[in-house]
């Protein structure tokens, strides 16, 4: 199975900061990497598939980049409701895997 | 609008057997792989099988195989996830997702349903 890491585990922000999320895969996935947000108690929500397309209706403060092992997701002018655990998913190789997600919590 | 509805919490013994299901609508529930994810307190998310309802071709994580069976009736729109003995280590969260890539092996999970808790305790 291709292992995917997140750094940081959880980090601190407040309204209006740059957050950035780091995903590493443990062989190269090209392109085939997506991004979920998960708020308490609900539902995962897909941002972005195929490392830079954002999924209808997510807000263009949400961007995604990278290739091959080392992914980054980034969050501009940081919102109330972005407050929240995000993952990332490579769908190149079944089984598709998961990060182990990053905390973004209110600083 | 696209839904998946989830069946509600369950609490189990270990031993017993369980069937949860995740209804679909707003779209072409057949034609549409649906994943079942787990989500257990500090291990993040984890993708245990999927199946294509139209004709029910299903493929499981390595991890799941053998210990949960995962099914469809296209009919009423609706899949299912299912253990013959549950352990308690079985305990966690269940998401349905539908994967909206052709592919069962590159999927991209679209929309999710609510979650079904499962609890299971003696």
């Amino acid at each position: 199975d291709i292992q995917m890491t997140q750094s940081p585990s959880s980090l601190s922000a407040s309204v209006g900061d740059t957050v950035t999320i780091t995903c590493r895969a443990s062989q190269s996935l090209a392109t085939y990497l997506n991004w979920y947000q998960q708020k308490p108690g609900k539902a995962p929500q897909l941002l972005i598939y195929g490392t830079f397309t954002l999924q209808s209706g997510v807000p263009s403060r949400f961007s995604g980049s990278g290739s091959g092992t080392h992914f980054t997701l980034t969050i501009r002018s940081l919102q109330a409701e972005d407050f929240a655990t995000y993952y990332c998913q490579q769908s190149h190789s079944s089984p598709p895997t998961f990060g182990q997600g990053t905390n973004v919590e209110m600083k | 609008e696209v839904q998946l509805v989830q069946s509600g919490a369950e609490m189990k013994k270990p031993g017993e057997s369980l069937k949860i299901s995740c209804e679909g609508s707003g779209y072409n529930f057949p034609t549409y792989w649906i994943a079942w994810v787990r989500l257990m307190p500090g291990k993040g998310l984890e993708w245990m099988g999927i199946i294509f309802p139209d004709d029910s071709d299903t493929r499981y994580s390595p991890s799941f195989q053998g210990h949960v069976t995962i099914s469809a009736d296209k009919s009423i729109n609706t899949a299912y996830l299912q253990w013959s003995g549950l352990l308690a280590s079985d305990s966690a969260v269940y998401y349905c997702a539908r994967s909206y890539s052709s592919g069962w092996d590159t999927p991209i999970f679209d929309f999710w349903g609510q979650g079904t808790l499962v609890t299971v305790s003696s």
